[in-house]
């Protein structure tokens, strides 16, 4: 099946505990993208990678880190998490960039960081 | 720079009524439009896309939206609501040059009243 894995599902931690959310796609994308998702916000983009070794800052990079060293893995890495780092997190993968064919997305991690 | 309006934050109907969701956006020319449906503890799933042509698309699910350069609107559409649609709607801007930047509402939550 064609999908997007993201793993933990969920996840509570305390403030400064360096953590990795992993992202996996077996579709052979091109384009991964992360986003977090609050309330009333809707979703904004973290980073995203156009293919391997090549990544760039979205609108919200701040705290955040990403690697693109296989095309099928973009793992996110918060070094020391905040509590202002509580949220949804969905990583999204398209065949290539720009994504025009639309997004397909993972079932979000929700990070509580206390 | 581009930008997507969701006026709604929430709406409700009757099961078996018809619904339309609006999405106003912003761009210098026709973008990629989207809409996604997230339902409870779930990702992202794509409805339909336009990019051109035809302005009347159809997605999945029994559900279209109505590209209208005039009013720079994608409103999303369905003759006759279901129990199951209920859920939260985004719709989606995705530039056609630059930096190819893709950004999201901020959501419309549908309740359907049995």
């Amino acid at each position: 099946e064609a999908q997007v894995t993201q793993n933990p599902r969920y996840l509570i931690t305390v403030t400064g505990k360096k953590l990795t959310v992993t992202c996996s796609q077996n579709m052979n994308h091109e384009y991964m993208s992360w986003y977090r998702q609050d309330p009333g916000l809707g979703l904004r983009q973290i980073y995203y990678s156009m293919n391997v070794e090549v990544t760039d800052k979205g609108d919200v990079p701040e705290g955040y880190k990403v690697s693109r060293k296989e095309k099928r893995n973009f793992p996110l890495i918060l070094e020391s998490p905040s509590p202002n780092q509580t949220s949804l997190y969905f990583c999204a993968s398209s065949l290539r960039a720009p994504p025009a064919l639309g997004y397909t997305f993972g079932s979000g991690t929700r990070l509580t960081v206390v | 720079a581009q930008s997507v309006t969701q006026p709604d934050i929430h709406i409700t109907v009757s099961e078996g009524a018809s619904l339309e969701l609006r999405c106003n956006y912003s761009y210098g020319a026709t973008p990629y439009l989207f809409w996604y449906v997230q339902s409870p503890g779930q990702g992202l799933q794509l409805l339909l896309k336009y990019f051109s042509g035809d302005t009347l698309v159809q997605g999945i699910k029994g559900f279209e939206a109505e590209f209208k350069r005039s009013q720079s609107s994608f409103n999303l559409r369905k003759p006759s609501v279901h129990w199951s649609d209920a859920a939260e709607y985004f719709c989606a801007v995705g530039a056609t040059s630059g930096t190819y930047k893709y950004i999201f509402g901020t959501g419309t939550r549908l309740k359907v009243l049995a």
